[in-house]
């Protein structure tokens, strides 16, 4: 069984500049999120969608991030305008369903160098 | 605020030795804890969850231990591989009405060295 695959694996772009990462979870999991993980710290979350709907995108900077899941299935997350800070690894992951003591599978990560 | 506070930072070790990291968390209302494992370059995998009605849990040459009366975790690794060189990170999930808010922890980087 293929994991959550996300692509890019790297990706370097100026400052300013916009950028897409796009994340394929495993076939049949509900649930998606969008994590952001800093050298040397734990992953912090995003956006989790469950299905189509994003349920929580409290933490997500609405100034410049975007994320859409068209379909319940495969996803995007955006940044446009990219800023130095937001140099970072971009983690997805999906479980099969949202509720409480459900595992999530991540992917391997897009690591994002902003110059 | 939720948090998660792990020990040590890093910890280096001979191969073949075994080691015990902790994990301390205030985190409510608490649902499982989780242990990862993440290799570099990679994302994390998980290793355990446990409930709160759950002590220990067993994975392999990992075992999770959990009391849920002081907060507090560890994770073990018997007789180390130099495979083991990973991040650890232990996640607290809190969960209200079935909607889940994991709180991640920053990780102990252990190094196996032969």
């Amino acid at each position: 069984e293929a994991g959550v695959v996300q692509s890019p694996r790297y990706k370097i772009i100026e400052k300013k500049q916009p950028v897409a990462f796009w994340c394929n979870p495993i076939s049949g999991h509900n649930t998606l999120y969008w994590y952001r993980q800093n050298l040397g710290q734990g992953p912090e979350l995003l956006i989790r969608y469950e299905n189509e709907e994003a349920v929580d995108d409290s933490q997500l900077p609405k100034d410049r991030f975007s994320a859409e899941r068209l379909k319940g299935v495969d996803s995007t997350l955006k940044i446009q305008p990219a800023e130095l800070g937001d140099s970072a690894v971009y983690l997805c992951a999906s479980s099969p369903q949202g509720g409480a003591n459900t595992e999530a599978f991540f992917g391997q990560g897009t690591r994002l160098t902003v110059v | 605020k939720n948090q998660v506070e792990q020990s040590p930072q890093s910890l280096i070790i001979l191969e073949g030795k075994n080691c015990t990291l902790q994990c301390n968390y205030t985190v409510s209302p608490f649902s499982n804890l989780r242990w990862y494992k993440q290799d570099t370059g990679r994302g994390p995998v998980s290793l355990t969850i446990m409930t709160f009605s759950e002590n220990t849990k067993s994975n392999g040459r990992y075992t999770a231990t959990l009391d849920a009366d002081t907060k507090q975790s560890s994770l073990h690794i018997t007789a180390s591989q130099l495979s083991d060189s990973a991040s650890y990170i232990c996640v607290v999930s809190a969960a209200n009405f079935g909607n889940e808010k994991l709180t991640f922890g920053t990780g102990t980087r252990l190094t196996i060295i032969p």
